[in-house]
């Protein structure tokens, strides 16, 4: 009964390949998000989607395309990554004052 | 969003009350005090939320200063899973929601 699920767990990969995190909500919410966790642990938000739209768009390289098919999820694509995008990648979800997060990815770039 | 301050780290006996502080002395009158925390290799998890009064959950209790300029969460028994970062955080409500994360107090819970 995970409420919010992130595939993979681990993805490791060479620099300048072009992957994809899959984030899902089975909570029936109409917002979610993607933060990203450096090796300094700062936690900082890169996205959020409203009902498949985009209300929130942070400072973040256009290599970072964020995808919503529809409100359940919430896709991540990153084109020819690069040692610094190597970081924990939560998911989100929203139903009025609180969010719930994922499990987390860890992205390693090679 | 106001800025929080908090400790970097804090010690607790199992069992004992966890009391994190925090400081926000400019926060406006519309903005809220959030508490989440993060167990090691997990996803953040909320705890709490207030905006003036105090508030109490099956998690903790928030206890909101008269001029808002500090909070306290309390955690009435800790136990080792209670073991993470705890960070406090500060925004304003609307559509426009967003989660400013700082450097949060690591809260270790010992036997």
């Amino acid at each position: 009964d995970t409420a919010v699920s992130q595939t993979p767990k681990y993805l490791v990969t060479q620099m300048g390949n072009d992957k994809s995190i899959k984030c899902e909500q089975n909570l029936g919410h109409d917002t979610m998000y993607w933060y990203k966790q450096d090796s300094k642990k700062f936690l900082k938000i890169m996205f959020s989607y409203n009902n498949k739209e985009l209300i929130i768009n942070e400072t973040v390289p256009n290599r970072f395309s964020p995808k919503s098919p529809d409100k359940a999820h919430l896709n991540l694509h990153i084109n020819s990554l690069e040692l610094g995008d190597s970081a924990v990648y939560f998911c989100a979800s929203r139903h009025t004052d609180t969010q719930y997060f994922g499990p987390g990815t860890r992205l390693t770039v090679l | 969003d106001a800025k929080t301050t908090q400790p970097t780290s804090m010690d607790c006996a199992e069992g004992r009350a966890a009391n994190l502080p925090c400081n926000h002395s400019t926060i406006s009158g519309n903005e809220y005090v959030y508490w989440y925390r993060q167990i090691h290799s997990q996803g953040p998890q909320y705890i709490i939320h207030g905006l003036k009064n105090n508030e109490t959950n099956e998690m903790a209790s928030l206890i909101i200063t008269e001029d808002r300029k500090s909070s306290t969460l309390i955690l009435p028994h800790a136990t080792l899973r209670d073991t993470a970062v705890y960070y406090c955080i500060v925004r304003v409500g609307g559509s426009n929601y967003k989660l400013t994360f700082g450097k949060g107090t690591l809260l270790t819970v010992n036997p």
